[in-house]
């Protein structure tokens, strides 16, 4: 069965300082992985994934996001942190077959502070 | 522009109500999802549908039934509302027969069981 970890429910960075999230997965198939994000009071959209290919995969907003096979990781960057990233943020994975669903982490919340 | 709806933003029910939840799409997608998001447990999936008349169960469907009768339309239902049903529930929709197609999500129903 698939699952997946995100490490730290909450994050605390300043305003240019480097974004971290950090997402471990499991699954018995070549996983296909998802950062998706949610601002206040909006619905969830996606930031970026992963199915077959490069494994550093860039996204919306300047985030990206490496694949590491060997760590069963997907952990998400970026550079320098803006007030506006302040959202939260779900690590999710699949198995990318007909009839699968896409199983989320718990979620991590970013604040950014001036 | 793609649109995922559900068709309360907020909701109030009394313990052992039957409730509907519906959710309608109208992108032509294959998949449909009904997803609960709790804090600090994240997006955690109820029921899912590939096609219209099937369902599968997701990893907490106790409690809960769905119905997909029609391809746009994705109905959760409540058969007898508790307390520890009160939660956002999150409706999303996708293309395809794979999972690792990208989810359109809804703006989400805040039911409250009193």
């Amino acid at each position: 069965a698939q699952s997946v970890t995100q490490l730290g429910s909450h994050v605390s960075v300043s305003e240019g300082a480097l974004v971290l999230l950090r997402c471990n997965y499991s699954s018995s198939v070549p996983p296909y992985l998802f950062w998706y994000v949610q601002y206040p009071n909006q619905g969830l959209q996606l930031l970026l994934k992963y199915t077959t290919g490069a494994t550093l995969v860039k996204g919306i907003n300047g985030f990206e996001a490496e694949f590491k096979k060997s760590e069963t990781s997907f952990h998400l960057t970026k550079p320098s942190a803006h007030m506006s990233d302040a959202a939260e943020y779900f690590c999710a994975v699949s198995e990318g077959q007909a009839g699968t669903a896409l199983i989320f982490g718990k979620g991590t919340t970013l604040s950014v502070s001036s | 522009d793609v649109k995922v709806t559900q068709s309360s933003r907020y909701l109030v029910k009394r313990t052992g109500e039957k409730v509907f939840l519906e959710c309608v799409q109208d992108m032509d997608h294959e998949n449909m999802f009904w997803y609960r998001q709790d804090p600090g447990l994240g997006l955690r999936l109820i029921y899912f549908s590939y096609d219209v008349k099937m369902k599968e169960k997701g990893d907490i469907p106790e409690g809960y039934s769905v119905s997909r009768e029609k391809k746009e339309r994705f109905s959760l239902i409540l058969e007898s509302a508790s307390t520890n049903q009160t939660s956002m529930y999150l409706c999303a929709s996708s293309q395809g027969q794979a999972s690792h197609e990208k989810l359109f999500f809804g703006s989400g129903t805040q039911l409250s069981v009193l």
